[in-house]
């Protein structure tokens, strides 16, 4: 079972750089989300989505953009990287509301 | 605003000596709390999910329980593979989207 997979697993960009990380699911969930971890705190909510064409902001959406053309798949866009963006990004999906939702293994992203 | 808390920040046990971990949360009226359990390197793998007071989980080594302000996650007779970062998220009934709040979680190691 793949589940949900993130592309790509490492990358480094320059700050003022742009790129999108690809999340891909699996399951035929309705729900998806992008998180980022930081060290010393929880996960955080950048951006969601409740199904094909639609999208939300979450907690710290500044500096992200996003898009879910395919139901099974979430983009996350950065247009114009800076250093605070630093992080690992993580995309998870759900059935339904109140059903867990299942991460990815990340995309460890670093802006110099 | 919902806020969790997980405690110990960090736990070290010798193999066999049970313990446990300690979600306290503040949401306006709870949807559901789940446990996660994250290796190194790894997304967050789900554990449990508990949507009311009095409501218990058992897998294996782990056991989670739920009261109106907090959940505890059992750990009976650990072994080294149990050593990880348990996470604790919580959604509020008042979520539209699903929302997760996330603690900083428990990093647990287990020496032989």
């Amino acid at each position: 079972n793949a589940g949900v997979t993130q592309t790509p697993k490492f990358r480094v960009l320059k700050t003022g750089q742009s790129m999108t990380l690809l999340c891909a699911q699996d399951m035929n969930h309705e729900y998806m989300y992008w998180y980022r971890q930081d060290p010393g705190m929880g996960l955080r909510l950048i951006h969601y989505s409740v199904g094909e064409g639609t999208t939300a902001k979450g907690e710290v959406p500044d500096g992200y953009n996003v898009s879910r053309l395919k139901k099974q798949n979430f983009l996350l866009g950065l247009e114009s990287a800076a250093p605070s963006q630093t992080s690992v990004y993580f995309c998870a999906s759900s059935s339904a509301l109140n059903q867990p939702q299942h991460f990815g293994d990340g995309t460890r992203l670093s802006i110099l | 605003e919902d806020q969790v808390t997980q405690s110990p920040e960090a736990l070290r046990l010798q193999e066999g000596e049970s313990s446990s971990l300690n979600c306290s949360y503040t949401v306006s009226g709870l949807r559901g709390l789940f446990w996660y359990r994250q290796d190194p390197g790894k997304g967050p793998e789900f554990l449990f999910t508990l949507y009311s007071a009095g409501e218990e989980k058992e897998k294996e080594r782990l056991k989670a329980t739920l009261t109106k302000k907090e959940s505890f996650l059992h750990i009976t007779a650990p072994k080294p593979e149990d050593s990880a970062t348990y996470l604790c998220a919580v959604q509020a009934r008042g979520s539209t989207l699903g929302r997760l709040y996330f603690g900083r979680g428990t990093q647990l190691t287990v020496w032989p």
